[in-house]
């Protein structure tokens, strides 16, 4: 069966301070991944999809860079973390090869920037 | 553009009660939509989706949701909430590749 997985479960980091974030799927192979942040009362929002290795699209311009080195890992980083990054980031995959494929959560990294 | 409206930011329920939260989107394909629950500090978890079909489909926990094309609704309901449905509920659409659209949300609480 597949799993995701994520790491750090929490995080606490200064402002200025560089972040990786990382993001990885077991039990299946070329899936797309996606990174999503959650604040508060805002929902979930898209940052970043990647259908494939070195494939990253970005849905919102802003001090984070994602990347996909290997096939089943995804990195959200920062060089400079701002005190608006704060917040709970969600990894999720799905297959991609059938337009019913669902999408699937990791447990999420909990951020604070202080 | 696509967008889901989730208008209810916070619903409280007896346990017991049923429990109907709601979702409308604005698609311009054949959409594809989902609902999952998030319990605090964890991941979402799918609780059921909708593709093609019968518009009411059976989810998971007992959860049920109707898909009214001429509504553009997708409601989730339950006939009898227990304690431990007290979570956050997302609705989101999707087409094929594309990411999935999600609403805001809404948070339910369970009273006794």
């Amino acid at each position: 069966s597949q799993t995701i997985h994520q790491w750090p479960a929490t995080l606490v980091q200064p402002v200025g301070s560089p972040l990786s974030l990382e993001c990885t799927v077991e039990g299946t192979s070329n899936p797309n991944l996606y990174w999503y942040r959650q604040a508060a009362g805002r929902g979930l929002q898209l940052l970043f999809y990647s259908v494939g290795i070195g494939q990253i699209s970005s849905e919102v311009p802003q001090n984070l860079s994602a990347s996909r080195p290997q096939d089943r890992q995804f990195i959200l980083s920062s060089k400079k973390l701002l005190l608006s990054d704060s917040g709970f980031y969600l990894c999720a995959w799905r297959y991609g090869t059938s337009l019913t494929d669902t999408q699937y959560f990791g447990p999420g990294t909990r951020l604070t920037v202080l | 553009a696509q967008s889901v409206t989730q208008p209810d930011i916070h619903i409280t329920v007896s346990e017991g009660a049923s429990l109907e939260l709601r979702c409308n989107y604005s698609y311009g394909a054949t959409p594809y939509l989902f609902w999952y629950v998030q319990s605090p500090g964890q991941g979402l978890q799918l609780l059921l989706k909708y593709f093609s079909g019968d518009t009411l489909v059976q989810g998971i926990k007992g959860f049920e949701a109707e898909f009214k094309r001429s509504q553009s609704s997708f409601n989730l309901r339950k006939p009898s909430v227990h304690w431990s449905d007290a979570a956050e509920y997302f609705c989101a659409v999707g087409s094929g590749n594309t990411p999935l659209v999600f609403g805001k949300g809404t948070r339910l609480s369970v009273i006794a």
